[in-house]
């Protein structure tokens, strides 16, 4: 059984660029939920993707998107970067949609902003 | 609005003995606990989980005590071991019926051989 990769593993970026992070989740997961965990704070809840659509989405601008795809992989973009997005993006994967909780965490992709 | 909370940044623990670590709630809608346990440069890894429904979920060396009128729940793990050293972060779900997990900030603990 393959677990949730994520890439890449980090990532150097300036204010008001644009990014894509993704996840691959794993066999046989059809969910996956991304989160931002910044220094010495929990993970926060950006957004959850299942067979497709946004199943519900965290306090986060507009900015922050995404995607999945038909293999249930998925991508996390943000645009015009800022210095406070600097943080780790984790990506977890789960079976089924709403009624799912717990979650399999990736090993996170780093983010700085300069 | 911090709707889980662990007030304890850290612990430290002897080898052997238990470890207790602590999580409040303040929402009555959560339906569902779990603990997570990280090491650096890893993703958190899922524990043990509770649903509202039980008081008390048992897992080898792990335990999760849920108290209801009290929004309170508490990770035992008995014997701790070196191993155990890491961030340990509870969280809840339910509420927003998306799956959607609220975190805590997360609590260290350091087992002493």
């Amino acid at each position: 059984e393959t677990g949730v990769t994520q890439s890449p593993t980090h990532l150097i970026k300036t204010r008001g660029q644009q990014v894509t992070l993704r996840c691959s989740s794993q066999s046989g997961h059809n969910t996956v939920s991304w989160y931002q965990q910044a220094l010495g704070q929990g993970p926060q809840f950006i957004f959850q993707y299942y067979r497709e659509e946004e199943n519900g989405r965290g306090n986060f601008p507009p900015r922050f998107s995404g995607l999945q795809f038909p293999n249930y992989s998925s991508e996390l973009n943000v645009n015009a970067l800022e210095l406070d997005d600097s943080a780790l993006y984790l990506c977890a994967s789960s079976l089924g949609g709403k009624t799912t909780y717990e979650q399999y965490f990736g090993p996170g992709t780093r983010l700085t902003v300069t | 609005d911090q709707q889980v909370k662990q007030n304890s940044p850290s612990l430290s623990v002897q080898e052997g003995r238990i470890s207790i670590l602590n999580c409040d709630y303040t929402n009555s809608m959560f339906d569902y606990f779990l603990w997570y346990k990280k090491y650096p440069a890893e993703g958190p890894t899922f524990l043990i989980s509770i649903s509202s429904i039980k008081d008390k979920n048992e897992d080898g060396r792990f335990t999760v005590f849920l108290n209801k009128s009290a929004k309170h729940l508490s990770l035992h793990i008995v014997p701790s071991q070196p191993g155990d050293s890491a961030v340990y972060f509870c969280a809840a779900s339910g509420a927003s019926n998306t799956g959607k997990l609220i975190f805590g900030q997360g609590t260290t603990l350091q087992v002493k051989p």
